[in-house]
């Protein structure tokens, strides 16, 4: 079965520093691949999902940025982070139909 | 735009108590809908996944229902524990992509 690996698990950073997040599977292969974001109140919201290797799809326009450079690692990027992007960070991966796996998630707080 | 929508927002009930949470879709072209469980500061957990040319599912204590024509599911808990405590999302899957509800907050009393 898929196991997810993301890390950090928790991430406290400051206003304007860059930021990089690692989401990798293993049990799988050629998964599709997403990136959520939980804010504080809210629901989960897909940032980006990814069908292959370099094929990112944005949901949302926002100063992060995803990249797959290998068919299991999903990246999430930021040259500058803002407040707004404080939340939890899932990573999932899915062979439709089959249930999405998600991972245990990075919480980051930007201050 | 596929919305999904979750009430109520919040629950909070005696242990033993029967409940029902409601989820509820706008577009009924989708292929799975999947209920899930979050607890503080853990990755979410699969609870039950309806395929689309399904009606319901049932796992232990745990029945969730479909109903495309209507947009709506239910997740039926019996004989709530307060072990049940978690927040419940309902998420629905069209083209490769999942789309949440804002969830239920859940709160079994012992």
């Amino acid at each position: 079965s898929q196991t997810i690996h993301q890390w950090p698990a928790t991430l406290v950073q400051p206003v304007g520093s860059p930021l990089s997040l690692e989401c990798t599977v293993e049990g799988t292969s050629n998964p599709n691949l997403y990136w959520y974001r939980q804010a504080a109140g809210r629901g989960l919201q897909l940032l980006f999902y990814s069908v292959g290797i370099g094929q990112i799809s944005s949901e949302v326009p926002q100063n992060l940025s995803a990249s797959r450079p290998q068919d299991r690692q999903f990246i999430l990027s930021s040259k500058k982070l803002l407040l707004s992007d404080s939340g939890f960070y899932l990573c999932a991966c899915s062979r439709s139909p089959e249930t999405q796996y998600f991972g245990p998630g990075t919480r980051l707080l930007v201050l | 735009k596929q919305e999904v929508t979750q009430i109520p927002a919040a629950l909070s009930v005696p242990e033993g108590e029967n409940l029902v949470l409601n989820c509820s879709f706008t577009d009924s072209a989708i292929y799975n809908l999947q209920w899930f469980r979050q607890d503080p500061g853990k990755g979410l957990t699969s609870l039950l996944l309806i395929q689309s040319s399904q009606r319901e599912q049932t796992s232990g204590r745990l029945n969730a229902s479909l109903d495309k024509s209507s947009g709506r599911s239910t997740l039926y808990i019996a004989a709530s524990q307060p072990g049940d405590s978690a927040t419940y999302l309902c998420a629905v899957e069209s083209n490769y992509q999942l789309i949440w509800g804002a969830g239920t907050k859940l709160i079994i009393k012992p």
